[in-house]
């Protein structure tokens, strides 16, 4: 299964609404995650299940879809949330997937 | 708290092997099994293979079925990749990542190894 993302570049300014996209290229049911990935830093989980957040995830982070369409939204992006975000299918296993991600940077 | 530390740093040459190390705290193999992935510069993450606790075995991703194998010793609750045949396209980060009983998603990473390959 091949996820991709758009768009690959998002700058935003500290405040705004952000939505990154995340498409499959079958369904996934809702075996989707996002990850966070700041540099030099390993990958973070923000949520699982296409919409649960994972522990200590601000409520500002939220996910919706199913199927082959997927969003995560971040209402009003903070400083500490610039980074590249990563969505990974889990529902083919014994494989899994990323997307190539979308970096939100700095307007 | 389930902490993952992996080993440092590796320069090979084209033809070599690595072998990487991850030591699991706070859990064990059985609750938190250990998988890897690996990130190009500039690249999204790639699963490489892990340890399935339904199937009872390790599980690789078709591309490294050959070339990789991962182990895991109980008893210093470490677990191991190694790839063989290194090419300069193996440059990556390489992370052992897991969560609690296994569901296809990663919670806890460890920081990342460096494996540069170059003559």
């Amino acid at each position: 299964i091949v996820m991709t993302q758009s768009p690959v570049t998002l700058s935003v300014s500290p405040g705004e609404r952000v939505i990154l996209s995340c498409r499959a290229s079958r369904s996934v049911s809702d075996n989707l995650a996002w990850y966070q990935q700041k540099p030099g830093q390993a990958p973070r989980m923000l949520i699982f299940g296409a919409s649960t957040r994972a522990a200590g995830i601000p409520v500002r982070f939220s996910g919706r879809g199913s199927g082959t369409e997927f969003t995560l939204t971040i209402s009003s992006v903070q400083s500490e949330d610039f980074a590249i975000y990563y969505c990974q299918q889990y529902n083919n296993w014994p494989s899994l997937t990323f997307g190539g991600g979308t970096k939100v940077d700095i307007k | 708290q389930v902490q993952l530390v992996q080993s440092g740093a590796e320069v090979k040459k084209p033809g070599a092997s690595v072998k990487v190390s991850c030591k699991l705290s706070g859990s064990t193999f059985n609750e938190s099994p250990i998988h890897w992935l690996r990130q190009a510069p500039g690249k999204g993450p790639e699963w490489m293979g892990g340890f399935d606790p339904d199937r009872g075995e390790t599980i690789y991703a078709q591309k490294f079925q050959v070339s990789v194998t991962m182990t895991e010793d109980a008893s210093t609750n470490t677990a191991y990749m190694e790839l063989q045949g290194l090419r300069s396209e193996d440059t990556a980060i390489y992370y052992c990542a897991s969560n609690d009983l296994w569901s296809g998603y990663f919670t806890y990473w460890g920081q990342g190894s460096l494996v540069i390959v170059s003559s």
